[in-house]
């Protein structure tokens, strides 16, 4: 099974701020990834997929890179409407969530 | 855009199933596919399963299988999973979520969300 790594678990920022989560692969993945928001009480959203590919609707200001097993969300200015958890997913083999990254207000 | 409708809570006991349905308004999943994932309490997500429909495939994470059965009635455009002798730890909100494509592809659309609590 591939397991996803993320870092860190949570995240203190503030309104404004550049934000980076951390998501690794046990065994590459090519760009077989997809990020996603989850608010509380809701379901989860998907902001990207394909490492780097925006989803309809989702703002600019959310950003993915890396390929292989090293991956990146960035967050460029921080809104009061990201804070929320993150989850890296894969989807090379089946599929596998990382266990999530919380964004809090510092 | 599809909507995924799912089915209201439920309280089960330990070692009885519990039949979660999940119906797509605005698409279908036939040319897609339909996953299930849990969430615990204060947890995070666990993939539990996809059907292709297109393929007649069904594949299962290793922990749940022999023990979840997901299906779909394409009539109806409605997914379902079944999950047998539930556990305590089997407590969790659980979600449908559409396949982008057939095959495996990231997930695009995804249910409200369904409360099994188990419960003796």
């Amino acid at each position: 099974d591939i397991q996803m790594t993320q870092s860190p678990s949570t995240l203190s920022a503030s309104v404004g701020d550049r934000v980076t989560i951390t998501c690794r692969a046990s065994q590459s993945i090519s760009t077989w990834l997809a990020w996603y928001q989850q608010k509380p009480g809701k379901a989860p959203k998907v902001l990207i997929y394909k490492a780097s590919t925006l989803e309809s609707g989702v703002p600019s200001r959310f950003s993915g890179s890396g390929s292989g097993t090293e991956f990146t969300l960035t967050i460029s200015s921080l809104q009061p409407d990201d804070f929320a958890t993150y989850y890296c997913q894969q989807y090379d083999t089946y599929w596998t969530f990382g266990q999530g990254t919380k964004v809090e207000i510092k | 855009q599809v909507q995924l409708v799912q089915s209201g809570a439920e309280v089960k006991k330990p070692g009885s199933s519990v039949k979660v349905s999940c119906k797509a308004s605005g698409g279908t999943f036939s040319i897609y596919a339909a996953s299930w994932v849990r969430q615990a309490p204060g947890q995070g997500l666990e993939w539990m399963g996809t059907i292709t429909p297109i393929f007649g495939t069904a594949d299962y994470a290793q922990k749940f299988q022999g023990r979840v059965t997901i299906t779909t009635d394409e009539s109806t455009s409605t997914a379902y999973m079944e999950l047998n002798n539930v556990r305590f730890e089997d407590t969790a909100i659980y979600y449908c979520a559409r396949v982008r494509a057939a095959g495996i592809s990231y997930f695009d659309s995804w249910g409200q969300g369904t409360l099994v609590t188990v419960s003796s």
